[in-house]
């Protein structure tokens, strides 16, 4: 069965860094993208950005190009999402999610079939 | 920056129909999707492709689309069906983001 299994809870100071991972399995991982998304505390959902597991192609948030990065590793089936110079509004539980887009410039809709059990990442001084 | 418009809430007794609406300019041209979020728990596809239906959703679950505005559709509802329920579709220009309606808090009376 398809699973995706995030890493533990994080606690980081503003201006600092936090990197996520997101192990998949259950699937032949190069075969989809993952995309990350996030919800603040009692808000609604929020997409950061896609990469495809195919071939590492990127489209991120404009809200958060320059602070966000999204990497895979193919020989252990995980994906990453690094986010830099934290601020207290950046306070959230992050999710992945199996994307059915595999690769840019195609005309595969981006959305979302399985999802990862979240992560919350706490900023504060 | 492109939006989706969803209402805050709606409330149903148990066994009728709830209807979630959700708008946007270019609904017209992108597929629409429903994700059920209970609380402390990950979202869930319940639609995609504006009326699709994944395995395992069951059947009272359905979605439709006219023009500018896709509905989210659930008949006989259910007291487990009490959740938060998003909409998401893309923009329709070059740089092809993603977009979530607001959310729509599902209340079973």
């Amino acid at each position: 069965q398809v699973q995706l299994v995030q890493s533990g809870a994080e606690v980081k100071k503003p201006g600092a860094s936090v990197k996520v991972s997101c192990k998949a399995s259950g699937y032949t991982f190069t075969s989809y993208g993952i995309s990350w998304v996030r919800q603040a505390p009692g808000q609604g959902l929020e997409w950061m950005g896609w990469i495809s597991a195919y071939n590492g192609n990127t489209n991120y948030a404009q809200k958060l190009q320059g602070r966000v990065t999204m990497t895979t590793d193919t020989s252990t089936s995980t994906a990453y999402m690094e986010l830099r110079s934290l601020r207290s509004d950046d306070t959230a539980v992050y999710y992945c999610a199996r994307d059915r887009k595999v690769v840019a410039g195609t005309g595969d809709p981006y959305y979302f079939d399985y999802w990862g059990q979240g992560t919350l990442v706490t900023v504060s001084s | 920056s492109y939006e989706l418009t969803q209402p805050p809430s709606v409330s149903v007794s148990p066994g009728q129909t709830a209807r979630i609406t959700c708008s946007g300019d270019a609904l017209p041209k992108q597929y629409a999707y429903w994700y059920q979020q209970k609380p402390g728990q990950a979202p869930v596809l319940v639609i995609y492709k504006d009326s699709e239906r994944p395995s395992g959703i069951p059947e009272r679950f359905s979605g439709s689309s006219s023009g500018t505005t896709v509905t989210l559709t659930i008949s006989g509802v259910q007291a487990e069906d009490e959740a938060d329920y998003y909409c998401q579709s893309a923009d329709s220009s070059g740089t092809s983001y993603v977009v979530f309606g607001g959310g729509t808090k599902l209340t079973v009376l």
